[in-house]
């Protein structure tokens, strides 16, 4: 079963809120990475996060990497409709990239 | 540079067939893994391939099996098909391991 798990499942927003995923392990991660999946098509990589409490940004999307290297989030500013897809984390557990849950974010004007 | 490639795009069987899904890597990547994702859920690991030798192995029962062939390309095969196999089958390279995925476009396979 999953070993990776995201919270929320679904969540829609109006465009321009913010909305925010959350990935945890029970396990210490060596990494973790984030993908999106846009409706009807599949996944794209967005960005990888390695060291403990690392931070990335791309424009409106921030990317955190908990202190404890169990949890992560991302988090988009100012949502726009581009943003719609399933976001998924993904880690290394027991040398098979294991996918999280996903989160689906639906946003309307 | 074309990304990873898959065929076909969509396919309908009937239970108790089989089907070959194929899958390209991008040039340069020697490691091809392939997923199972069910309607609503995350990408589950089915194989990984590097330099043609199987690396990993996941919770699939032995009807599923896979090889790679010396240009790197892979294929995924399914045998006598159960309703429970319909699936979108993605196939990902990477330069090897566990690293970033680059995702191909899916093969849907529908079992009647």
């Amino acid at each position: 079963g999953q070993q990776v798990m995201q919270i929320p499942q679904y969540q829609h927003v109006q465009e321009g809120e913010d909305f925010t995923t959350y990935c945890n392990s029970s396990t210490t991660l060596s990494n973790i990475q984030w993908y999106k999946q846009r409706p009807g098509g599949h996944p794209v990589f967005l960005i990888q996060l390695v060291k403990s409490g690392e931070v990335k940004k791309q424009k409106r999307l921030t990317f955190q990497f908990g202190e404890a290297k169990k949890n992560s989030s991302l988090h988009i500013t100012a949502t726009q409709t581009t943003d719609v897809g399933t976001y998924f984390c993904a880690a290394p557990l027991y040398d098979k990239l294991t996918f999280g849950t996903g989160t689906r974010l639906q946003v309307t004007l | 540079d074309a990304g990873v490639t898959q065929s076909p795009t969509h396919l309908i069987k009937t239970r108790g067939q089989h089907v070959t899904l194929r899958c390209s890597p991008i040039s340069g990547h020697k490691s091809v893994s392939w997923y199972q994702q069910v309607l609503g859920q995350g990408p589950q690991f089915i194989f990984q391939y590097y330099e043609k030798e199987e690396r990993g192995r996941g919770n699939f029962p032995d009807r599923f099996s896979a090889r790679q062939f010396p240009n790197y390309s892979s294929e995924l095969n399914v045998n006598a098909l159960l309703l429970g196999d319909s699936a979108l089958y993605l196939c990902a390279s990477s330069l090897g391991g566990t690293e970033t995925q680059y995702f191909g476009p899916g093969t849907r396979l529908l079992v009647l």
